[in-house]
Parts: structure tokens; C-alpha cells; sequence
């Protein structure tokens, strides 16, 4: 069973761009969650979505979106870019119920310069 | 304020020695989960506790669930260098709805 896929895994961008990063959950898996983790805030929780809709949503501004396609594969969109948001994007692909247990693809290392 | 609170921050060891980290906080949680990431790297899942009082082996891991189900801790006996990682608790907060959070987590080197 192939496990979660992101890419692109580095991406370098210029502030005020905007950057796409693309995350394949696990085959049959219909929640994908997008986090972003800095060395000082830690994992930070950003949205969630199941079945196409977004279903959680963290404290971030708008330039931070996403979505999801029907066949479960995800993307998150950060638009107006400010150095601030140069972190490791981490994309998992979860199983539901009460015992969730979310299983991370390798990232995307995002640097604004 | 951390829902999920890990102690120490950092850990800095030999190569032999044991060492135990912590996850606590004041909520109850229906399961909680132990992953490890190493550098660059996405978090990789160890464990799931879900009933309280249990303890589960992973080789030279052992994780306890606190018998309210408000805190956890993994123990590992005789580091090695490949423990080396950061390590991080996960749980559902209460009415949480699939929206799992994470502890800071706790970064261990081993030294050989």
C-alpha cells in the first residue's frame, strides 16, 4: 500500500508570490489534514478536509487555503507569501473514528526569501 | 497554552542509557498516540493507547496511557543513536471531531 505522497518536497519562493503544494493520501483514506511545523511553534494544525468539504480549520489567515478533489488528493494554496510562512508543510492522511491515527507524508520544505 | 504538554523539551544522552519522556494535560482523551520525525522527515506513528492503565511494548519502547487517559509516557531502555529523533504525543481533544493536536514534542540525541 503506497503511503502518503507530497510534492513538490522543496520549494523556494520570492515574498508577495504564491505557492501550490499537492498531497496523495493513502489509498481509501478520505481525510487529509495539512499542518505546518516552525522550530518554534511546533505542529500547528491548519485545515481538514473529508469527502471534498472542509471539515476543521485552524487559526491561520486567509492566504492559507486548500482543497480537496474527488479522488481524495489534496491541495493547500498560500497566497501574498511573507517570510514568515517558510516551514515544513506536512500533509496526513488519517483514519476516522474515535481512535484516529493520522499518517504524515515526508513534506514540503517551504523557504520565502 | 499547550492542550497537550511534553516534558523535557530536550534530552541529550548516551548511547545505553535509559530515559523517559512525558505527555500530560488536564483532559481526557478517548486514545492518544506517540509518533517519532527525524529531521526533515514527516512524523512517523509508534503507538496508539486508548484504555487506561495500558502499557504497550514496541522492542525497547514502552508506552503507558494514565489511568484517567489525561497523560502518557514513553520509556526507552538502552538509547541507541537510531532513537535519536523528536518525538511527539497526539490526541483528540474533547469534541475535538477528527481534529487531532500535537504536543511540542520532545527532542532526543543519543550519543554514541
Amino acid at each position: 500500500k503506497a503511503g502518503v505522497t507530497q510534492t513538490p518536497r522543496y520549494l523556494i519562493k520570492t515574498r508577495g508570490q504564491q505557492v501550490t503544494l499537492s498531497c496523495s493520501p493513502i489509498s481509501g483514506h478520505r481525510s487529509v489534514s495539512w499542518y505546518q511545523q516552525t522550530p518554534g511553534q511546533g505542529l500547528q494544525f491548519l485545515f481538514e478536509y473529508f469527502s471534498e468539504t472542509q471539515r476543521n480549520k485552524g487559526n491561520f489567515p486567509g492566504r492559507f487555503s486548500g482543497r480537496q478533489f474527488s479522488n481524495s488528493r489534496s491541495e493547500m494554496n498560500v497566497s501574498t507569501l511573507e517570510l514568515g510562512d517558510s516551514a515544513l508543510y506536512l500533509c496526513a492522511s488519517k483514519t476516522q473514528g474515535t481512535n484516529t491515527e493520522a499518517f504524515f507524508g515526508q513534506g514540503t520544505r517551504l523557504t520565502v526569501v | 497554552t499547550q492542550l497537550l504538554e511534553q516534558s523535557p523539551q530536550f534530552l541529550s544522552i548516551q548511547e545505553g542509557e535509559n530515559l523517559t519522556v512525558y505527555c500530560n494535560s488536564s483532559s481526557v482523551f478517548s486514545s492518544l498516540q506517540w509518533y517519532r520525525q527525524e529531521p526533515g522527515e514527516g512524523p512517523v506513528l509508534l503507538v496508539t493507547v486508548v484504555t487506561g492503565g495500558e502499557v504497550k511494548k514496541l522492542k525497547r519502547l514502552t508506552f503507558q496511557f494514565g489511568d484517567a487517559r489525561k497523560d502518557s509516557s514513553l520509556h526507552i531502555t538502552a538509547a541507541q543513536p537510531g532513537d535519536t529523533g523528536l518525538y511527539l504525543c497526539a490526541a483528540l481533544p474533547p469534541g475535538g471531531y477528527n481534529k487531532l493536536i500535537f504536543g511540542a514534542g520532545t527532542r532526543l540525541a543519543v550519543h554514541p
